[in-house]
């Protein structure tokens, strides 16, 4: 089965610093989807930015960028000038035929 | 995408009763899933719930606690029964890209569920 790990269960940045969240994983197989998805205290799961693992480039959504890294099965999300509105647990997932979560990481915003 | 409301959004409930949770989807979907995420936790793939056939379950969880219903493309409910304080979690629907599927989920805002 596929599992997926985050080390970091709490992160601390300053407000307009950058934080890199970890993500690794545990795969066979060679095409499958990577995400990272925030929950903020409403609970809602909001997808922040998805990879695909037959893409080479690294995918990047405005100030949310990873750096994905296929033969050491690691994807790391890189948040620049974090906001305080980026305060949330951010999740890790696997998708092949179904979607796999990391433990999460909590992500504080020091003002 | 697709939109998913959820029903309610949070209940306090006592201990052996039942409680049904709504999804309805602004779309057809071919499959909807259930998780659940306890407190502090990450979440849980509790079923996959298909139109038409009955519901596949993940190593523990059971029809019996955790009955489901997909009457149609564009709605599910999650029953859990005989609660427990064990069953206090949030529990969330989702649904996958029908236009890709496999490619992207969406999810509902989540139910809160305390058992007192």
């Amino acid at each position: 089965a596929q599992t997926v790990t985050q080390s970091q269960p709490e992160m601390s940045v300053q407000e307009a610093e950058t934080v890199t969240l970890s993500c690794t994983y545990d795969t066979s197989e060679s095409d499958y989807y990577l995400f990272w998805y925030k929950q903020p205290p409403s609970r809602q799961m909001i997808l922040v930015i998805r990879q695909e693992a037959y893409k080479q480039q690294n995918a990047t959504e405005n100030r949310f960028s990873v750096n994905f890294q296929k033969a050491a099965k690691s994807f790391s999300l890189k948040i620049s000038d974090s906001q305080l509105g980026d305060a949330a647990m951010y999740f890790c997932a696997y998708m092949r035929n179904m979607l796999t979560f990391g433990g999460g990481t909590r992500l504080m915003v020091k003002p | 995408s697709a939109v998913i409301s959820q029903k309610p959004s949070r209940d306090i409930c006592q201990r052996g009763t039942s409680l049904t949770i709504q999804c309805q989807v602004d779309s057809q979907v071919t499959m909807m899933f259930w998780y659940r995420q306890q407190p502090g936790q990450s979440l849980t793939l509790i079923a996959t719930a298909n139109q038409g056939s009955e519901a596949t379950y993940e190593s523990g969880f059971v029809i019996d606690k955790f009955p489901i219903s997909r009457p149609n493309l564009t709605f599910s409910t999650l029953t859990v029964s005989n609660m427990s304080p064990e069953d206090s979690s949030i529990y969330l629907c989702s649904v996958e890209d029908y236009r890709a599927p496999g490619t992207e989920a969406f999810f509902g805002q989540g139910t809160r569920l305390t058992v007192v």
